[in-house]
């Protein structure tokens, strides 16, 4: 069956860099791109940006610029986001989600990773 | 740029029949898919219905969506309600001329 098994949770200080991975299986990695969506502690979904699985090109969400970096490794079917200069504000569940559609339509998504950052 | 407005939550007894809105601020609802996502406690988004009113394998046909161009807003009614039901449903859609997926902040569903 399609799904997407991430990294486990981290805690980092801040500053630091956590690279975050997202493995995708039962289905043609190459053939749909990847969306990274946060959700801050009991607050809503945000969506990060995407990335293109076929040509590896990122976009990314205003906001989601600079320290944010979206990467493949298609070898292995698996998609990264790295998080660098780490502040207490990056302090959420990150989740990784398919396009199953190439129209936004977000199916599966991945279990979630908790990233906390405290000194 | 759009958002979507949902509201803050909604309360419904078991059995009954629950919608919940999603209205575009600007530009037309029609203008691109609405998607509806089910987060449980603790779980990972789900999602219940796409391209406006599509269910997805597996989802019950309690489920539907619809659009309204009137309002401009998109609806989720969920009937028969089951207290496996409650959870945050949030909409989602896409801004195509400053392209980027807009979620809307998300509805807690409460079945008592």
């Amino acid at each position: 069956q399609v799904q997407l098994v991430q990294s486990g949770s981290e805690l980092k200080k801040p500053g630091a860099s956590v690279k975050v991975s997202c493995k995708a299986s039962g289905y043609t990695f190459r053939s749909y791109g990847m969306n990274w969506v946060r959700q801050a502690p009991g607050q809503g979904l945000e969506w990060m940006g995407w990335i293109n699985t076929n040509t590896g090109n990122p976009t990314y969400a205003q906001g989601f610029t600079g320290r944010f970096v979206l990467s493949l490794d298609t070898s292995v079917s698996t998609a990264y986001l790295q998080i660098s200069s780490l502040k207490a504000e990056d302090s959420a569940v990150y989740y990784c989600a398919r396009d199953a559609s190439s129209a936004w339509r977000f199916d599966p998504w991945g279990q979630g990773t908790l990233v906390i950052v405290s000194s | 740029n759009f958002m979507l407005t949902q509201p803050h939550s909604v309360s419904e007894s078991p059995g009954k029949t629950v919608t919940i809105s999603c209205t575009r601020s600007s530009g037309s609802i029609a203008s691109n898919y609405v998607q509806w996502y089910q987060q449980r406690p603790g779980s990972a988004p789900t999602i219940v219905i796409y391209e406006d009113n599509q269910r997805p394998s597996g989802v019950p046909d309690r489920f539907s969506g619809s659009i309204d161009s009137s309002s401009n807003s998109a609806s989720l009614t969920i009937s028969g309600l089951k207290t496996e039901d409650e959870a945050d449903y949030y909409c989602q859609s896409y801004d195509s001329d400053n392209p980027h997926v807009v979620f809307g902040g998300g509805t807690k569903l409460t079945v008592l």
